[in-house]
This record gives C-alpha cells, sequence and structure tokens, in this order.
C-alpha cells in the first residue's frame, strides 16, 4: 500500500520569503503525484501534478515541484510567498492503471503567511 | 461551468443511526470518489463509482456503500454509524474512469455522531 509523509505540519513564513514544503512517498512502482490546497474557506483545489517526463512541473499561482524518484520525494517550491499562499497544502500519490486506488493523502501542511 | 455540490453541508447524527450524503458532480464529469477526512489528518478514499458501479475501494467496512446515478450525481450511505464516523466527507468528480485523472473537489460535508 502507498503512503505519503509531509514533514511539517505548521510552517510559519514572512511574504516574500521562499517557500519548500517536503513530501515523501513509499511506493515501489510508478506513481503519479500531486499537491492539492485547501484555501480558508475553499474546496481542495489541484495545484500541479506529475505523470511523467520533466520532474520539474510548474503549477498555479507560481508553485513547482520537483519529482527525485531516486529519493521517493515530491517537494512543493515558490520563491516568493505572498499573503494570499496562506492554506492547507496536501501531497497525494496513486498508481497509474491496475484499478482505481484513489487518492493517497499526507495529512497535510498549514501555511501562514505573516504581511 | 458548474462545480462538485454537496449536501447537506452540516449534519448531527446519533450513532447507530444510518445517513444518506448527497454529491452532484462537475458538467462533464462521469466518475465520483468519496473521501473522509478526520480532523488534522488527510482525506482517506472510501470508493469511486464510474458508470454506476464501484470500481475501486479503500480500507473501508461495507456499512459504506454508494450509489452513482444516470446522471453521474452520487450518493454516499452509511449505517450503524460510530463515533469516529465524525468527519469531513469529501466528494470529487473527474472525466475519466481511470486514477490518473485529476479530481475536483467539492465543499465538503461536516457528519457528526454523538
Amino acid at each position: 500500500a502507498q503512503s505519503v509523509s509531509q514533514h511539517n505540519h505548521h510552517v510559519i513564513l514572512s511574504e516574500a520569503a521562499s517557500l519548500e514544503l517536503g513530501c515523501n512517498y513509499s511506493y515501489g512502482g510508478t506513481v503519479n503525484l500531486f499537491w492539492y490546497v485547501q484555501y480558508p474557506g475553499q474546496h481542495l483545489q489541484l495545484l500541479l501534478k506529475y505523470f511523467s517526463g520533466d520532474p520539474l512541473v510548474k503549477g498555479i499561482k507560481g508553485f513547482e515541484a520537483e519529482f527525485i524518484k531516486s529519493k521517493f520525494s515530491f517537494n512543493l517550491r515558490k520563491p516568493s510567498v505572498q499573503w494570499s499562499d496562506t492554506a492547507e497544502y496536501f501531497c497525494a500519490v496513486n498508481a497509474p492503471g491496475g484499478g482505481a486506488d484513489g487518492l493517497t493523502f499526507g495529512k497535510g501542511t498549514h501555511l501562514i503567511i505573516q504581511p | 461551468e458548474t462545480g462538485v455540490t454537496q449536501s447537506p453541508t452540516h449534519l448531527i447524527k446519533t450513532r447507530g443511526q444510518q445517513v444518506t450524503l448527497r454529491c452532484s458532480s462537475q458538467s462533464g464529469h462521469n466518475t465520483v470518489s468519496w473521501y473522509q477526512q478526520a480532523l488534522g489528518q488527510g482525506p482517506q478514499f472510501i470508493f469511486q463509482y464510474y458508470r454506476e458501479e464501484e470500481n475501486g475501494r479503500g480500507n473501508f467496512p461495507p456499512r459504506f456503500s454508494g450509489l452513482q446515478f444516470p446522471n453521474y450525481s452520487s450518493e454516499l450511505n452509511v449505517n450503524a454509524l460510530e463515533l469516529d464516523d465524525s468527519a469531513l466527507y469529501l466528494c470529487a468528480s473527474s472525466s475519466q474512469g481511470r486514477v490518473n485523472s485529476p479530481l475536483h473537489f467539492g465543499n465538503g460535508t461536516r457528519l457528526t455522531v454523538t
């Protein structure tokens, strides 16, 4: 079974600081990787995804993530955060093909950006 | 484009009762998944429906069941409610029957079991 570990449960940064949220997964085969974001009072929405190809993927609002297969990692980054980035961030993984196993989510990282 | 809508938004039930939660998928989507999100946790996959049949299930007991209707809307039914069933229940829709189709989530139904 797959599992996802997000190392930081709470992160507090000042505006313009750089961000990196860690995500590691455990699964031996090919995986699809996702980052979802939940802004206060809103539904979960897709930030970016990796299926194959270039391991550096770019998402909405200036976010990017890098898939490092050897480290089983898919860390989320943003060079300069804004107050509006305050939200809960979830890393998720599933195995392509072989049935609808659904996404396995991490526990989430609560990010607070101070103005 | 209409997003995923869920009803009700909040619900309080007593242990042992049964509950039905509803979800309308985003227009053009034919697959619905349900997730349970306990406080302080990430969402956990319950099951997925495609073409009105369950085509994937997570580690949830049989008292969690579902339906998908011809218009792709869906219901989640939970029998014999337990206190640990208190959670936010999320519905998500996608446009394919394949696991790598990005999900679009609703705002969820907050269920409290007392």
